[in-house]
């Protein structure tokens, strides 16, 4: 069974840091992994996604790469500001259950002013 | 945004009566999921669609059942609601092929007393 991890549970930081939030999966056999956002008693909001063969997908200031090999993805979070604040949701597919996605737990981000 | 609603958005009801969710999508996309999310467990998979009247069960479909009768409609059935149904349910789509990224709708919060 695939076991997603993000570590950390939770995270402060102040406006303008660079930041960086982790994922790990124990199945390297999978489809893709997405990276969302999710707020406070909001639906979830796909931000990028990795299909296997890539390494890395960029959009705007955020940038995530997959280490497919080690079972590991980051997500750079660059000049952080206040609007960054929210939960992050890491996600693996493989292609069995019909590519649904395995969660991990989220890593809840606050940026300070 | 992708076109996902789902029905009711709030719902409270009484243990033992039985209860259906709606997940509508204007995408005509083959895949359709429905999750829930609880605290402590993130989001897990109950059930999901891979076309017209083909489902099939996830981690955690006990006292579930759904059905789709045409493409745009996912229906989940709680055939007698109990409290540990209540959660927060997502519904979510894919396109068959590609990099099947996931969207999700804005959520359904039951309330089961």
């Amino acid at each position: 069974k695939q076991e997603v991890t993000q570590i950390p549970a939770a995270l402060s930081v102040p406006e303008g840091e660079n930041l960086v939030l982790n994922c790990s999966f124990t199945d390297s056999a999978i489809y893709n992994l997405q990276w969302f956002r999710q707020d406070p008693g909001k639906g979830l909001t796909s931000l990028l996604l990795i299909q296997s063969s890539q390494r890395e997908q960029t959009s705007g200031r955020l940038n995530a790469s997959l280490d497919k090999s080690s079972g590991r993805s980051t997500l750079y979070i660059a000049a952080s500001q206040p609007g960054d604040s929210a939960t992050y949701l890491c996600a693996v597919s493989n292609s069995n259950s019909g590519y649904a996605l395995n969660f991990g737990k989220g890593t809840s981000l606050l940026v300070t002013p | 945004d992708a076109g996902i609603t789902q029905s009711p958005r709030h719902k409270v009801t009484e243990t033992g009566t039985p209860v259906t969710l709606r997940c509508h999508q204007t995408e005509n996309h083959r895949y359709m999921y429905w999750y829930r999310q609880d605290p402590g467990h993130g989001l897990r998979l109950i059930h999901y669609s891979y076309g017209v009247k083909d489902t099939d069960k996830g981690e955690v479909s006990d006292g579930y059942s759904v059905s789709r009768s045409k493409t745009e409609d996912f229906l989940l059935t709680l055939e007698s609601a109990t409290s540990s149904q209540t959660s927060v349910y997502f519904c979510a789509i894919a396109a068959s092929g590609g990099a099947r990224e996931q969207f999700f709708g804005p959520g359904t919060r039951l309330t089961v007393l």
